[in-house]
């Protein structure tokens, strides 16, 4: 089942902090971000695995709840190129589930 | 630029018709994956390669195919189109199947008239 996201859009100015939502109804092994700016392809931002551990860019930072099976994706000081929308993708805990499903995506768009 | 490549860019075709679309993986990337992408749906998954072999499927219709060949590079077929299959085509790779970095190429844009 498709992950729920929220917001689904957020404008920001420069220097304010947005934080992204991430919510399934499945359990999930782990959740991965990407992020994609119009015309573009996504671009990879963080996956964070069951149990705590955590891939991805130093200054990204996200948090992997297991019993709610939420995550949340936290941009702090935002900058103009912060700007694009923001997808989600869950792992389910099925054995062998290689595949990603994605959110609908949170639109981020940064003024100055 | 991610290392992915696909072809072609664009493509525009009636309905009814048949299409390819092609994918090269990063270099040392033995993943590859399939997923389309229109405005209403966000990115659906549609199929996962590793090593020549399938290894998950997702949404994807029966009159669409895909396989990666020894080289490693993948094809996606797509028959009898409909107008509802027009979208964003995108290919991503990755060196094994599960929690790794996907690496996602520029996309190609089909368009069913």
């Amino acid at each position: 089942q498709q992950p729920v996201q929220s917001p689904q859009a957020v404008i920001l100015r420069e220097g304010e902090d947005a934080v992204i939502n991430c919510s399934s109804s499945k359990a999930l092994y782990s959740v991965h971000w990407y992020r994609q700016k119009h015309g573009e392809a996504p671009v990879f931002l963080m996956i964070l695995l069951k149990g705590g551990e955590q891939k991805g860019h130093e200054k990204i930072s996200a948090s992997f709840n297991e019993k709610k099976q939420q995550s949340s994706l936290y941009l702090t000081a935002s900058q103009l190129s912060y700007s694009g929308t923001y997808f989600c993708g869950t792992e389910g805990t099925g054995a062998g589930s290689y595949q990603l499903t994605f959110g609908k995506g949170t639109k981020l768009s940064v003024i100055p | 630029d991610s290392g992915v490549t696909q072809t072609p860019k664009h493509l525009i075709t009636a309905t009814g018709q048949r299409v390819t679309l092609r994918c090269s993986p990063r270099s040392g990337d033995l993943s590859v994956y399939w997923y389309q992408q229109s405005l209403d749906q966000g990115l659906q998954f549609l199929i996962q390669y590793y090593n020549g072999e399938e290894r998950a499927k997702g949404n994807i219709l029966e009159r669409f195919s895909a396989q990666q060949f020894p080289d490693l590079h993948s094809e996606l077929n797509l028959s009898s189109l409909e107008l509802g299959d027009s979208a964003l085509y995108f290919c991503a790779s990755s060196v094994a199947p599960g929690d790794y970095e996907q690496y996602f190429g520029p996309g190609t844009r089909l368009t069913v008239t």
